[in-house]
């Protein structure tokens, strides 16, 4: 069985650009969580979506956004990128939404902002 | 200011060696997770605690949740070069969020 894809697995943006990040859960998985790890900290947590509904949201601007579709991919948006925005943008996905399930990371997608 | 606060922030000790890392918290968890990390890579699910006091093993991992639910503890034995990486700790509370710990960094040096 496919884990957690994510796409594409490295970025160079420049400032002021925007940047679409997308995430396959696994088969079956219906909530799609996304972090941002920036080098040397834990992920921080960014949004939450489960059936197709924004369950969360972490302590971002609203230059971030993401959807999540009928097949339950998700898609994880950010405008108006800063040299700040560089990070590792993980997605995880679990079977359900509530917070004993059990979540399993893709390998992320690097984002260099330059 | 980390919701979950994990020590040591790096750790380096010789292969065959015992360690302990830490995961504190002041809130209460519904659930804890521990992950282990490598570069470049996401982090890979190790254990799910849940009830109070419980203590699972793993082969030579030890993890255990305090009897709160606001603090957890991963003990390694006989450590290996292979055992190196990010230990990341993350706590679900009644919301949807699972936050994580800032995470220690494990060297295992042969």
């Amino acid at each position: 069985d496919a884990g957690v894809t994510q796409s594409p697995t490295h970025l160079i943006k420049t400032r002021g650009q925007h940047v679409t990040l997308r995430c396959s859960p696994i088969s079956g998985h219906k909530s799609v969580s996304w972090y941002q790890q920036v080098l040397g900290q834990g992920p921080q947590f960014i949004f939450q979506y489960y059936e197709k509904e924004e369950r969360g949201r972490g302590n971002f601007p609203d230059r971030f956004s993401a959807r999540q579709f009928p097949n339950y991919s998700s898609e994880l948006n950010v405008n108006a990128l800063l040299l700040g925005d560089s990070a590792l943008y993980l997605c995880a996905s679990s079977l359900l939404g509530h917070p004993n399930t059990e979540a399993f990371f893709g390998q992320g997608t690097r984002l260099t902002v330059v | 200011t980390q919701l979950l606060e994990q020590s040591p922030q790096f750790l380096s000790i010789q292969e065959g060696e015992n360690l302990t890392v830490y995961c504190n918290s002041s809130s209460v968890f519904s659930s804890l997770q521990w992950y282990r990390q490598e570069p470049g890579e996401g982090p890979v699910l190790l254990v799910t605690v849940v009830t109070g006091g419980e203590v699972k093993k793993l082969k030579r991992l030890t993890f255990q949740f305090g009897d709160a639910r606001k603090d957890s503890s991963l003990h390694i034995t006989a450590a290996q070069t292979g055992d190196t990486g990010l230990y990341l700790c993350a706590g679900s509370r009644n919301n949807n969020d699972m936050r994580f710990g800032a995470g220690t960094r494990l060297t295992v040096k042969p």
